[in-house]
């Protein structure tokens, strides 16, 4: 089973609008990642945060994480057209998964 | 540095036949894993290597293997193909732990 979950599924906004997009999980983690995936091509890493850290920036990527309500959320600033993709969170899994991904967000900005 | 390189990039197989999927990781990565994506089931962990050892593997029949060699290059094998099996393989080396670089897939159809 998933141990990630995006929320909303899709998401369809403005070029320069902000997109936002929600992760939970259900066991303790130790870090979270977000990937990003360009139509049927593989996966590019955006960041990772980890359980001790509460919000992390890379450039206009801003993730946030509560590890209280076991739950991740993904900000996009100022969007361009480039940024259309699917978003998916991933935790190391349990038992014996590698990391697990959620079933991912896609963006789509229009120009 | 290169990245991952995962080859073919499309096959087309019949039920019952075999393949062979190949991935050539970031040059220095020892570890390296395989992920299966539908559209249905989303990305699924298939199996861990780490110099030439099995670390983890995911909840999939006996009919899907891999093995890693000497250099740290992974194949994967599928046998005795079911139409379920069509799917988005992805490869994705990394150092051990840390994020996981993907290749562009190996794109399988079944028919």
């Amino acid at each position: 089973s998933q141990q990630g979950e995006e929320d909303p599924q899709a998401l369809s906004i403005q070029e320069g609008e902000n997109a936002t997009m929600n992760c939970s999980y259900k066991t303790s983690i130790n870090n979270l990642q977000w990937y990003r995936q360009n139509s049927g091509r593989g996966l590019v890493h955006l960041i990772l945060i980890r359980s001790n850290e509460r919000e992390k920036h890379s450039g206009r990527l801003r993730v946030t994480l509560d590890t209280s309500k076991k739950s991740s959320s993904l900000l996009i600033t100022a969007s361009r057209a480039a940024d259309t993709a699917s978003y998916f969170c991933a935790t190391p899994g349990y038992g014996n998964n590698r990391l697990a991904f959620g079933k991912g967000n896609q963006v789509v900005v229009i120009p | 540095k290169a990245g991952v390189t995962q080859t073919p990039r499309y096959l087309i197989k019949t039920r019952g036949q075999q393949v062979t999927l190949s991935c050539s990781p970031i040059s220095g990565h020892r570890s390296v894993s395989w992920y299966q994506q539908t559209p249905g089931q989303g990305l699924q962990f298939l199996f861990e290597y780490f110099s030439e050892t099995q670390r983890n593997k995911g909840n999939f029949p006996g009919r899907f293997s891999g093995r890693q060699f000497s250099n740290s290059r992974s194949e994967m094998n599928v046998s005795t193909l079911e139409l379920g099996d069509s799917a988005l393989y992805l490869c994705a080396s990394s150092q051990p732990d840390e994020k996981l670089f993907f290749g562009s897939g190996t794109q399988l159809s079944v028919l």
